[in-house]
């Protein structure tokens, strides 16, 4: 069975930049495409993008000029950096399994709450 | 971008029957998806595709789409039934590529 685990700071300065990794176990990493959503304190949910494992990537426009998701074959690990974070990033991170491009989602990490702040 | 309407709320007892709307022009030639969230947990996929049941979800959950209305639907509602309810979508025409519906928090 396929899980997720997020990691990386909980706590980030404004303007600096996020930096989040998954790791995937109890599979590979090949195959499927492999997403990042976040959610704000107390609203819905937002995708940031995915990544194919051979690479290819698309991300929410809204996010585009500060996201890169990268992934690491070897590792097993996908993962997430957002540039010049404010207060507005604050929300819960999800690493997510795409069941293909246009499929749901089928596995999720626990989650990550990343706060933003001096 | 569009968005995907969803009610706020919904309030159902126990072994009655839920449905939770989602709502936008056309969604019916999409491929819609259904999500269970519980407070403090990461969602849970319980309907792919419009209608198919992930393995371990309960067939009391089913799904429809057409026209402008993809709907959700709880039979026999229990307790663990309670939490949010997101609609999602993959439509490569617009961006972003995914997108959530706005929520419904259903109480039993």
């Amino acid at each position: 069975q396929v899980q997720l685990q997020e990691s990386g700071p909980g706590l980030v300065k404004p303007s600096e930049t996020l930096s989040l990794t998954c790791t995937v176990s109890g599979g590979s990493i090949s195959s499927f495409y492999w997403s990042w959503v976040r959610q704000p304190p107390g609203k819905g949910l937002e995708w940031i993008g995915y990544i194919y494992y051979g690479g290819n990537t698309d991300y929410n426009r809204s996010l585009k000029s500060r996201v890169t998701i990268s992934v690491d074959t070897p590792k097993n690990q996908f993962s997430l950096r957002l540039s010049a974070v404010t207060a507005a990033d604050t929300a819960v991170y999800y690493c997510a399994r795409n069941l293909g491009a246009p499929g749901g989602i089928d596995v999720w990490g626990q989650g990550t709450t990343v706060t933003v702040s001096s | 971008s569009y968005v995907l309407t969803q009610p706020p709320s919904v309030s159902v007892a126990p072994g009655e029957t839920a449905k939770i709307s989602c709502g936008t022009n056309n969604i019916g030639s999409k491929s819609v998806h259904w999500y269970h969230q519980r407070p403090g947990q990461a969602p849970v996929l319980v309907i792919s595709y419009d209608h198919d049941r992930p393995s371990g979800i309960p067939e009391r959950f089913s799904g429809s789409n057409s026209g402008n209305t993809a709907t959700l639907t709880i039979s026999r509602v229990e307790a663990g039934d309670e939490g949010d309810y997101y609609c999602q979508v993959w439509d490569a025409s617009t961006d972003p590529l995914y997108v959530f519906g706005t929520g419904t928090k259903v109480t039993v």
